[in-house]
C-alpha cells in the first residue's frame, strides 16, 4: 500500500460541468502524475507535479488543468467536462528519481 | 518521442504451463528503465518486474522474468508455472533516465487469460 487516495472512485457527470479529481498521498512523496486509461491506449499522462505549485503538461493535457497548493493533494480538474474525457483516472506517486511509481485505485469518470 | 508497442492484444496459457508476452520500444537514448506492470479486474496497477538498461543480467521475481535485448529494443515478460491469478492486463513501460518528469510511457496492455 503506497498511501494514495484518490476521490471520488465512480462519478457521472453531464457534458458541460466542471469536474474534480483528487488524489492523496500521505509519505510526501515529492512528484505525482495523472493519467487516463482508454482501450488500447495504455496510460497516458495527462499532466505531473514535482513539487507544490511545480507542474507541466504531459501526452494529452487539453482540457485539463492541475493544482498542488500542498504536497500531499494534486487535484485534476476538468473545467467544462466533454464525453471524449470519459475514461479512468489514474494518479501516481513516485517518491525520488530512481524509484517506480506506485497507482492509486482509479477513479471511473462517466460524462453524458 | 518513444512509443512502446505491444503486438499481442491477448494471450491465453493454461494453468501451470508458461506463457512470454512481448514488448517492444523505440528509444534514442541509451539510460533508461523497463517495466511491466499488472492490472487484476480489480483495477489496481501493480508493478511487476523492473529493469534498468545499463544492466545486462535480465530481472526475475519468483514466478516472472524477462528476456531484455538492448539491441533489439525487445522487453518480453516470462510468467513460469501460471496461475489462476495472473489472470489480468499486463503494461510494458518506458521510463527515461534523463527526463526531469520521469513519466512513464505505456504501451497498449495484453490480456492473459489463464485456463484451468
Amino acid at each position: 500500500d503506497a498511501g494514495i487516495t484518490q476521490s471520488p472512485r465512480h462519478k457521472v457527470t453531464e457534458t458541460g460541468t466542471p469536474v474534480t479529481l483528487r488524489c492523496h498521498q500521505t509519505e510526501n512523496h515529492r512528484y505525482m502524475y495523472w493519467y487516463r486509461q482508454d482501450p488500447g491506449h495504455g496510460l497516458r499522462l495527462i499532466h505531473y507535479s514535482y513539487g507544490v505549485k511545480d507542474t507541466d503538461k504531459g501526452e494529452v493535457s487539453d482540457g485539463y488543468s492541475v493544482s498542488r497548493s500542498k504536497t500531499e493533494d494534486f487535484l485534476l480538474t476538468l473545467e467544462s467536462a466533454t464525453s471524449s474525457q470519459t475514461s479512468v483516472y489514474f494518479c501516481a506517486i513516485r517518491k525520488d528519481m530512481l524509484s517506480s511509481q506506485h497507482f492509486g485505485d482509479g477513479t471511473r469518470l462517466s460524462i453524458l | 518521442a518513444q512509443t512502446v508497442t505491444q503486438s499481442q492484444p491477448e494471450m491465453s496459457v493454461q494453468e501451470a504451463e508458461t506463457v512470454t508476452l512481448s514488448c517492444t520500444y523505440d528509444t534514442s537514448e541509451s539510460d533508461y528503465y523497463l517495466f511491466w506492470y499488472k492490472q487484476p479486474p480489480s483495477r489496481q496497477m501493480i508493478l511487476v518486474i523492473r529493469q534498468e538498461a545499463y544492466k545486462q543480467q535480465n530481472a526475475t521475481e519468483n514466478r516472472f522474468s524477462v528476456n531484455f535485448q538492448k539491441a533489439a529494443k525487445s522487453f518480453s515478460l516470462k510468467i513460469s508455472d501460471s496461475q489462476l491469478g495472473d489472470a489480468a492486463m499486463y503494461f510494458c513501460a518506458y521510463r527515461s533516465a534523463n527526463n526531469a518528469g520521469n513519466m512513464l510511457t505505456f504501451g497498449g496492455g495484453t490480456r492473459l487469460m489463464v485456463k484451468p
